[in-house]
């Protein structure tokens, strides 16, 4: 089985400090790992994801995201927020024998302040 | 290249009522997901395909859900009847295949009353 927990379902920043979210996974078998972003009333956009090649994974809108296995960590960071992040973050999870098959955190929606 | 397309964006039935929701992939994508997620929530996958054969629907209510997709290509998810814990974004999505990233549609608001 696989789980995910985020930590902080709210997280307010002001503008141009650094974003970090936090996501913790479970799996038994080595993970891939997503996060999304939903802006209201869209769905889900990739951010970036993790596929067993290098832990630090750059994604889109300037996120990044370490994997730490010994921590079973994906946390998203952003130096400098802008006001145009604020949204809902979701890290997701599944492996090779999940047929593809994401299991979602609860979520973290990020305020970012002027 | 254009991406998931779902409609229709927003339902508001009465309980007990049936409902229907209609999903078309991005062009050339084997495998379509159907989630729901309920409001504060994340997404919860309901039923996965692949072309046109059910992969996974460990997750669906059966006594009161229903999916099908029958040529491979688009998708109907339908509630019927439909209960007032049932109100949530049905958000469908779509990959290549097994093993891809999956893109979603903008999801269907359900507000049962």
């Amino acid at each position: 089985a696989q789980s995910v927990t985020q930590l902080g379902s709210h997280v307010s920043v002001s503008e141009g400090a650094l974003v970090l979210l936090r996501c913790n996974y479970s799996s038994s078998v080595p993970p891939y790992l997503f996060w999304y972003v939903q802006y209201p009333n869209q769905g889900l956009q990739l951010l970036l994801k993790y596929t067993s090649a290098a832990t630090l994974v750059k994604g889109i809108n300037g996120f990044e995201a370490e994997f730490k296995k010994s921590e079973t960590s994906f946390h998203l960071t952003k130096p400098s927020a802008h006001m145009s992040d604020a949204a809902e973050y979701f890290c997701a999870v599944t492996s090779s024998n999940a047929g593809n098959m994401l299991t979602f955190g609860g979520g973290t929606r990020l305020m970012v302040k002027p | 290249e254009a991406g998931v397309a779902q409609s229709p964006r927003y339902k508001i039935i009465e309980k007990r009522q049936s409902v229907a929701f209609w999903c078309n992939p991005i062009s050339g994508h084997a495998t379509l997901y159907w989630y729901q997620q309920i409001l504060g929530q994340g997404p919860k996958l309901l039923i996965q395909f692949q072309n046109n054969g059910v992969v996974d629907d460990s997750q669906l209510p059966k006594d009161r859900f229903s999916a099908e997709r029958l040529k491979g290509v688009d998708s109907t998810l339908k509630i019927q009847p439909a209960k007032l814990e049932d109100s949530a974004v049905y958000l469908c999505a779509s990959s290549l295949g097994l093993a891809d990233t999956q893109y979603f549609g903008p999801g269907t608001r359900l507000t049962v009353l």
